[in-house]
């Protein structure tokens, strides 16, 4: 089975431009989740979605933004480049939103800002 | 802030048991204890999770504490491909947004 997908794997944009990084959750599951990355440290959350509605925000600035779409694959968009947003985002699914199975990661997009 | 207090760095014999610790004091009784291990820039990767019986898997055993303030994942023969930064990860079973507060982790180091 394929685990969860994300697309570009690497990804290099300049201050000021605006990036969008994608996801394809497990087969069956219905939430998704993004997380940032920065070197040396642990993801952060950004976002949760699940049946397409926004369940959850970290501390991020109104820059990022995302959405679900109805078959289940997920879309974040950060504006504005910093040179701060270099870092490895990361796009894990679920198969619901409370319950207590775990989230299951993909290999994350690699975004440099420069 | 992350729930969970984790030693900064392990080193581990290839073939011997590989025991993490990790330190849950305030965790609630409906939190459950989650392990996940990340390879050098790859996703984090789900290893085990428990309220507060043992569990085993393929891949590891986790032993929770009778008064579940701590636990300790437990690879019964590491192996090379076993370093890899061990996150130990506690959220509710029910929650309006699923989300897992990372901390920064143990870095085991298997040494052939």
């Amino acid at each position: 089975d394929a685990g969860v997908t994300q697309s570009p794997t690497h990804l290099i944009k300049t201050r000021g431009q605006h990036v969008t990084l994608r996801c394809s959750p497990i087969s069956g599951h219905k939430s998704v989740s993004w997380y940032q990355q920065v070197l040396g440290q642990g993801p952060q959350f950004i976002f949760q979605y699940y049946e397409k509605e926004e369940r959850g925000r970290g501390n991020f600035p109104d820059r990022f933004s995302a959405r679900q779409f109805p078959n289940y694959s997920s879309e974040l968009n950060v504006n504005a480049l910093l040179l701060g947003d270099s870092a490895l985002y990361l796009c894990a699914s679920s198969l619901g939103a409370g319950t207590n199975s775990p989230l299951h990661f993909g290999n994350g997009t690699r975004l440099t800002v420069t | 802030d992350a729930k969970t207090t984790q030693p900064p760095s392990m080193d581990c014999a290839e073939g011997r048991a590989a025991n993490l610790p990790c330190n849950h004091s305030t965790i609630s009784g409906n939190e459950y204890v989650y392990w996940y291990r990340q390879i050098h820039s790859q996703g984090p990767q789900y290893i085990i999770h428990g309220l507060k019986n043992n569990e085993t898997n393929e891949m590891a055993s986790l032993i929770i504490t009778e008064d579940r303030k701590s636990s300790t994942l437990i690879l019964p023969h590491a192996t090379l491909r076993d370093t890899a930064v061990y996150y130990c990860i506690v959220r509710p079973a029910t929650s309006g947004t699923y989300k897992y507060i990372f901390g920064t982790g143990t870095r085991l180091k298997v040494l052939a």
